[in-house]
């Protein structure tokens, strides 16, 4: 079955670029119908949707991060990747991805065992 | 402040039934299909139900999901110590154009 295993640096100082990387196995990121996913959870709180990816190179954004976020995809490698620019202490948290069913549809299943982001100088 | 309002906790004794409400407006929950999620303590986010009320492969169907209206309710019978978790819903939003998820569910079983 399909898995998700994020990668990157887990200490980034203020005003820096959070750079993450999630790498899909036992499926094809370009097998169409799926939308690949950030979410990411402050200490302690509920579950932010940060944005997602298609295939083809189309984004998706939540508005309230669009002016920093880039979510771009490596079809060939099977894997996808988040930037997050000018980071501060309000952008610590879990980041997870997730794969995100299209079609009309919008679950998010399976998920990766997710990546502490610790932003302090 | 979340978009979908969820109860900061609920509990209840093993063997017992508790439900979870989902509140929203008909930017999402009205007009978008409903999925939960189970976390955990520790762990990553579990799809639990998707599209309003249907299980994934391998979710006992002790775990169930409805909607009506406006809000989403998941239920869950025969509590076990092991459903101790947080609980989310989520769902699109049309006028937000974003993703949108509860505050989430804290599931103590006493």
């Amino acid at each position: 079955q399909v898995q998700l295993q994020e990668s990157g640096p887990g200490l980034v100082k203020p005003s820096q670029t959070l750079s993450l990387t999630c790498t899909v196995s036992g499926g094809s990121i370009s097998s169409g119908g799926y939308y690949w996913s950030w979410i990411r959870q402050h200490p302690g709180k509920g579950l932010e949707w940060i944005g997602y990816i298609y295939y083809s190179g189309s984004t998706y954004y939540n508005p309230s991060l669009k002016s920093r976020v880039t979510i771009s995809v490596d079809t060939s490698k099977n894997q996808f990747s988040l930037k997050l620019s000018s980071v501060t202490a309000a952008d610590t948290a879990v980041y997870y991805c997730a794969r995100r069913r299209g079609l009309g549809h919008n679950w998010f299943d399976p998920w990766g065992q997710g990546t502490l982001v610790t932003v302090s100088s | 402040q979340s978009v979908l309002t969820q109860p900061p906790s609920v509990s209840a004794a093993p063997g017992q039934k508790v439900t979870i409400s989902c509140s929203g407006s008909s930017s999402n929950i009205g007009n978008n299909y409903v999925s939960w999620y189970q976390q955990l303590p520790g762990t990553a986010p579990k799809l639990l139900i998707y599209d309003n009320n249907k299980r994934p492969s391998g979710i006992p169907d002790r775990f169930s999901g409805s909607k009506s209206g406006t809000s989403a309710t998941l239920g869950i019978t025969g509590l076990q110590t092991g459903d101790e978790a947080d609980y989310y819903c989520g769902t699109w939003d049309s006028s937000l154009s974003a993703e949108v998820f509860g505050g989430g569910t804290k599931l103590t079983v006493l």
